[in-house]
């Protein structure tokens, strides 16, 4: 079965810090997809940032940026220069890429500090 | 471009009643998804949608959750009855390819 860990449920950073919150999963595939989903309160799910299995490279979105280790089958997000706006719940996803159904984490909830 | 909608955004019920949510996906985007989010807990797909067919239903409580996708558009996802724990929010999303899916606001239903 395919699952996605995020083992850390709570987070705090300082305005203008930066903060890494960490997701494992668990495939024997090579070619799926990664995102990274933020839900601020009573507010919609948006998408963060995705990253292709294929490529090497982190991908990065602005402030943030991801730490693609596929061998270690982790996935985790950076945010950099945190802003109070940051203050969400963060779900990090994953899909096969002839696949159907996103697999997500418990969420990790993260709360930046003026 | 718009996004996904949905209505309503909050509906409080009592147990054993029926309710109905609705949800407008993005223009274009052939797949549709509906997630039941619990409190504290990520999103759960309950249906998947490709145009006007099921893709998976695996994780529908069919026996009170029914969902349909009138002419690949708009879908309606019904409960009935409703149990005390069906509170939850649900969400709507679409996606043009199986990869970013694009979310609506969610409709929050209390069950009492």
């Amino acid at each position: 079965a395919q699952t996605v860990t995020q083992s850390q449920p709570e987070m705090s950073v300082q305005e203008a810090e930066t903060v890494t919150l960490s997701c494992t999963y668990d495939t024997s595939e090579s070619n799926y997809y990664l995102f990274w989903y933020k839900q601020p309160p009573s507010r919609q799910m948006i998408l963060v940032i995705r990253q292709e299995a294929y490529k090497q490279q982190n991908a990065t979105e602005n402030r943030f940026s991801v730490n693609f280790q596929k061998a270690a089958k982790s996935f985790s997000l950076k945010i950099s220069d945190s802003q109070l706006g940051d203050t969400a719940m963060y779900f990090c996803a994953f899909i096969y890429n002839t696949g159907n159904q996103f697999y997500f984490g418990t969420g990790t909830s993260l709360t930046v500090i003026p | 471009e718009a996004g996904v909608a949905q209505s309503p955004r909050y509906k409080i019920i009592e147990k054993r009643q029926s309710v109905a949510f609705w949800c407008n996906p993005i223009s274009g985007h052939a797949t549709l998804y509906w997630y039941q989010q619990i409190l504290g807990q990520g999103p759960k797909l309950l249906i998947q949608f490709q145009n006007n067919g099921v893709v998976d239903d695996s994780q529908l409580p069919k026996d009170r959750f029914s969902a349909e996708r009138l002419k690949g558009v708009d879908s309606t996802l019904k409960i009935q009855p409703a149990k005390l724990e069906d509170s939850a929010v649900y969400l709507c999303a679409s996606s043009w390819y199986n990869y970013e899916q694009y979310f609506g606001p969610g409709t929050r239903l209390t069950v009492t």
